[in-house]
């Protein structure tokens, strides 16, 4: 079965480092998400791209974060530098479509968790 | 301004009873709601979604019931099996041409007692 492939699994971190992590989609899939998930809340959207392009980044916070999806495929979702309230876990979803409705489900990743000291 | 809501941090059933999860939303333009089951070290799966013309559906021993005048929907799993036991995130989205946003809930942690 396909799955959302990411790394690393677990990152420690010191503030102000930078750190970077990837996710690999399934195949086919058109349209790729990054989500933060803070303990004890639900997953937020940060980025969402349609093949390379980005279609929504409303709520990713520009001045440390940015993310890439260069081919169209792969992606990786930066911050530099981490600051202490970065601590997350970080998920990755890909989608045939972007409608992100019932059609168009999305199918998340196991996540990155980060921690930062 | 949280849209979507889940007031119920935990819920414990016992094996074989009905599970019922709650979800309120403020926003009654969303166009379907969906449920998420995550279990832990894993990604949230998909479980089952309803559209905003439906108030009801049905999918083995889930189903999920739409009340569009109270703003709330509920998951309910009838019977309840230990396997159930993980967290299940309400979602709403909203389609905008070709492009939707889904919007989370805090997620309830359900157990299933044995």
């Amino acid at each position: 079965e396909a799955e959302v492939a990411q790394s690393p699994r677990y990152k420690i971190t010191e503030k102000s480092q930078a750190v970077a992590f990837w996710c690999d989609p399934i195949s086919g899939h058109a349209t790729l998400y990054w989500y933060r998930q803070i303990l004890g809340q639900g997953p937020e959207l940060l980025v969402q791209f349609q093949d390379e392009s980005v279609v929504d980044d409303s709520q990713l916070p520009k001045d440390r974060f940015s993310a890439e999806r260069l081919k169209g495929v792969d992606s990786t979702l930066k911050i530099q530098p981490a600051e202490l309230g970065d601590s997350a876990m970080y998920l990755c979803a890909s989608s045939l479509g972007s409608s992100g409705g019932p059609y168009d489900t999305q199918y998340f990743g196991p996540g990155t968790r980060l921690t930062v000291l | 301004d949280q849209q979507v809501k889940q007031n119920s941090p935990s819920l414990s059933v016992q094996e074989g009873r009905i599970s019922i999860l709650n979800c309120d939303y403020t926003n009654s333009m969303f166009d379907y709601f969906l449920w998420y089951k995550k279990y832990p070290a894993e990604g949230p799966t998909f479980l089952i979604s309803i559209s905003s013309i439906k108030d009801k559906n049905e999918d083995g021993r889930f189903t999920v019931f739409l009340n569009k005048s109270a703003k709330h929907l509920s998951l309910h799993i009838v019977p309840s099996q230990p396997g159930d036991s993980a967290v299940y995130f309400c979602a709403a989205n909203k389609v905008s041409g070709n492009t939707g946003k889904l919007i989370f809930g805090q997620g309830t942690t359900l157990q299933v007692k044995p």
